[in-house]
């Protein structure tokens, strides 16, 4: 199996620009997860999906942030707008079953400038 | 509120030595444990991990423990090598609520010297 595959790996873009993160789970995993990193405040679950259906998007932090899941193998975080304060590395994981072994993506590292 | 603590927040050892990381939680009430691994610019790799039952679980030169009455769990990695280099970040899955998502420490920065 190839992964957990997150695209764009780094996206430079301006403040108030659209940004759409994506991801593409491993096949057979039904709990997809999306987190965002940054030194100051560690990893932050920032949603997660339980068989595409959206179960606790507390951590999302506005109304900026919005994530989907449309199908079983794709997923994606949009932010609109941008702002700097949302330059972070965001990763997604995805397991087999909400309480099991998550397995990361690589990550994409946003620069909103 | 479960809070997840890692110390040191950075670690730097000669190679060949036998280390120990550190993991404490506030919250007894665990469902599991998750030890992972990040490399610089990657993301995690999971290492092991470690049901509320369980005492300790093993992967090559990794050994985890986990001792729920005393809020802790332990990272014993045997004769360090330059490739062990990375953070180590453990996260706490709690067992019973409506909030069951992991709780992440910060991690430990570790740096094997050759």
């Amino acid at each position: 199996d190839a992964g957990v595959i997150q695209s764009p790996r780094h996206e430079v873009t301006e403040m108030g620009q659209e940004v759409t993160l994506r991801c593409k789970p491993i096949s057979g995993h039904n709990s997809l997860f999306w987190y965002r990193q940054t030194m100051m405040r560690g990893l932050e679950l920032l949603i997660y999906f339980n068989n595409n259906v959206p179960i606790d998007d507390s951590g999302m932090p506005e109304d900026r942030f919005s994530a989907k899941m449309p199908n079983a193998s794709f997923s994606t975080l949009k932010i609109q707008p941008s702002e700097p304060r949302d330059s972070a590395v965001y990763f997604c994981a995805s397991s087999f079953g909400e309480d099991n072994e998550q397995f990361f993506g690589p990550g994409t590292r946003l620069t909103v400038l | 509120k479960q809070e997840v603590t890692q110390i040191p927040a950075a670690l730097s050892v000669p190679e060949g030595e036998n280390l120990v990381l550190n993991c404490s939680f506030t919250d007894s009430a665990i469902y599991n444990l998750q030890w992972f691994r990040q490399d610089p610019g990657k993301g995690l790799t999971s290492l092991l991990l470690i049901q509320s039952s369980q005492r300790e679980q093993t992967s090559g030169r990794l050994n985890a423990s986990l001792d729920k009455s005393s809020g802790r769990s332990t990272l014993y990695i045997a004769a360090s090598q330059p490739g062990d280099s990375a953070t180590y970040l453990c996260a706490v899955r709690p067992a019973a609520g409506n909030n069951r998502k992991l709780i992440w420490g910060l991690g430990t920065s570790l740096a094997v010297n050759p």
